[in-house]
């Protein structure tokens, strides 16, 4: 059964503290992507990977938002420090081809900052 | 810059309705459009691709369709059941992942 699997499924965590997010793609997908999604913003691409490498992450704030592939069955979104306003759901999503194949999502980690 | 609305934001029809959910998109160069269902709490669950050259596609009780020229898809779900209650999403990719634009959905209930 091939999906996107992501932990932890939901997070707790106090202002200032780090966050780690973990994403396993679809095997043999060469896309990995990470989307944040809020009531107010709906749906937002943070980063997106190509065979491991960062092709665009500037949906990203890059003060306190990192990721990483740091191998082709794992990328990481890392938030140092959180604050109340990094409060959303965080999607990993994986595809094939260059541009525009078929999107396949993670169930999504929910984060609240505190 | 690509503008994606989906109408009505909310629809709830009696089960064994055939149903039309919308997308509308203001750019037509697109290289595809994808639907997608998403259930609370869960992530989205892809229902249908459709290519830029494809006027259809087809799965099940689901038949999706997309007309360039006018900015339009719609998501055909026939004999409607209680299961397919969730929201619906529609993307449009105009030219390369990071262009993926995505709509706001439309929140279906299927009343038994």
């Amino acid at each position: 059964d091939a999906r996107v699997t992501q932990t932890p499924r939901h997070k707790v965590t106090e202002m200032g503290q780090e966050v780690t997010m973990r994403c396993q793609p679809i095997l043999g997908h060469n896309t990995v992507f990470w989307y944040r999604q809020t009531m107010m913003q709906g749906l937002e691409l943070l980063a997106y990977f190509r065979n491991r490498a960062p092709l665009d992450d500037s949906g990203m704030p890059k003060d306190r938002f990192s990721a990483e592939m740091p191998d082709a069955t794992l990328a990481t979104l890392k938030i140092q420090p959180s604050e109340p306003r990094d409060s959303a759901v965080y999607f990993c999503a994986s595809g094939q081809g260059a541009t525009a194949g078929e999107l396949f999502f993670g169930e999504g980690s929910r984060l609240t900052v505190l | 810059k690509q503008e994606v609305t989906q109408i009505p934001a909310a629809l709830s029809v009696p089960e064994g309705e055939n149903l039309v959910l919308n997308c509308s998109f203001t750019d037509s160069a697109i290289y595809n459009l994808q639907w997608f269902r998403q259930d609370p709490g869960k992530g989205l669950t892809s229902l249908l691709l459709i290519q830029s050259s494809q006027r259809e596609q087809t799965s099940g009780r689901l038949n999706a369709s997309l007309d360039k020229s006018s900015g339009r898809s719609t998501l055909y779900i026939a004999a409607s059941q209680p299961g397919d209650s969730a929201t619906y999403l529609c993307a449009v990719n105009s030219g390369g992942y990071q262009k993926v634009t995505f709509g706001t959905g439309t929140k279906l209930q299927v009343i038994p």
